[in-house]
């Protein structure tokens, strides 16, 4: 069975940094692309950043180029976002997700001082 | 950006009923490959995104016939037929054929 389970989210002042981490079991996950995908409350679908399955492409949205970095540990199965210089703007729902097949249960960011 | 307009915003069905969503995106879908990136989510309530349709009719793993895909170029459509409890929910859909994937702003299923 697929799992996907995020962590690392909270309360954080602007300006700070936060790194959200998304464990991934049940699937080879150094065979898939993953990506990051975020939902401000109330709000639908948007979608951070994407890495290539070894890593070595990147894609991010306009807004978050510069201030985020999307990395992955194949050796340990787990998915990164570092959230850097974080604005208001940013609190969202943080949703890992497998080629946006497989999503994870999702995990809570409130930029806020 | 690719821009992915969804109507209607929200719709009210009986069970057992038939819904349609459409989905326009503002350029073709269409990838340098040849495969059309447009997919279906649901997102039930407190629940994250499922993925119901991917490659416009293709059902993802375990996903009842009675959703169905269909669509070409910039136009797409998600049927869901003999509507049940469970369906309930946003559905989404989303294109992956360039960054940056873009998703429609959701289509709101009640059940009467």
């Amino acid at each position: 069975e697929v799992q996907l389970v995020e962590s690392g989210g909270g309360l954080v002042q602007p300006g700070r940094s936060l790194k959200l981490s998304c464990a991934a079991s049940g699937f080879t996950f150094s065979n898939y692309g993953m990506a990051w995908v975020r939902q401000a409350p109330t709000k639908g679908l948007e979608w951070v950043a994407t890495i290539s399955y070894d890593g070595s492409s990147t894609y991010y949205r306009d807004s978050v180029k510069g201030r985020f970095t999307i990395s992955r540990d194949n050796a340990k199965s787990t998915l990164y976002l570092q959230m850097d210089s974080l604005r208001s703007e940013d609190t969202a729902t943080y949703y890992c997700a497998r080629q946006l097949d497989y999503w994870g249960q999702g995990v809570m960011v409130t930029v806020s001082s | 950006d690719v821009v992915m307009t969804q109507t209607p915003v929200s719709m009210s069905v009986s069970l057992g009923g038939q819904v349609s969503i459409s989905c326009r995106s503002s350029q073709s879908l269409v990838h340098n490959n040849g495969n059309t990136y447009l997919s279906w989510y649901i997102q039930k309530p407190s629940q994250s995104p499922q993925l119901l349709i991917y490659k416009v009719s293709n059902r993802f793993s375990g996903i009842s016939d009675r959703f169905s895909g269909s669509g070409s170029g910039t136009d797409f459509t998600l049927k869901i037929s003999r509507v049940e409890p469970d369906d309930l929910g946003v559905y989404y859909c989303g294109q992956g054929t360039q960054y940056p994937l873009t998703f429609g702003s959701g289509t709101k299923l009640e059940i009467k």
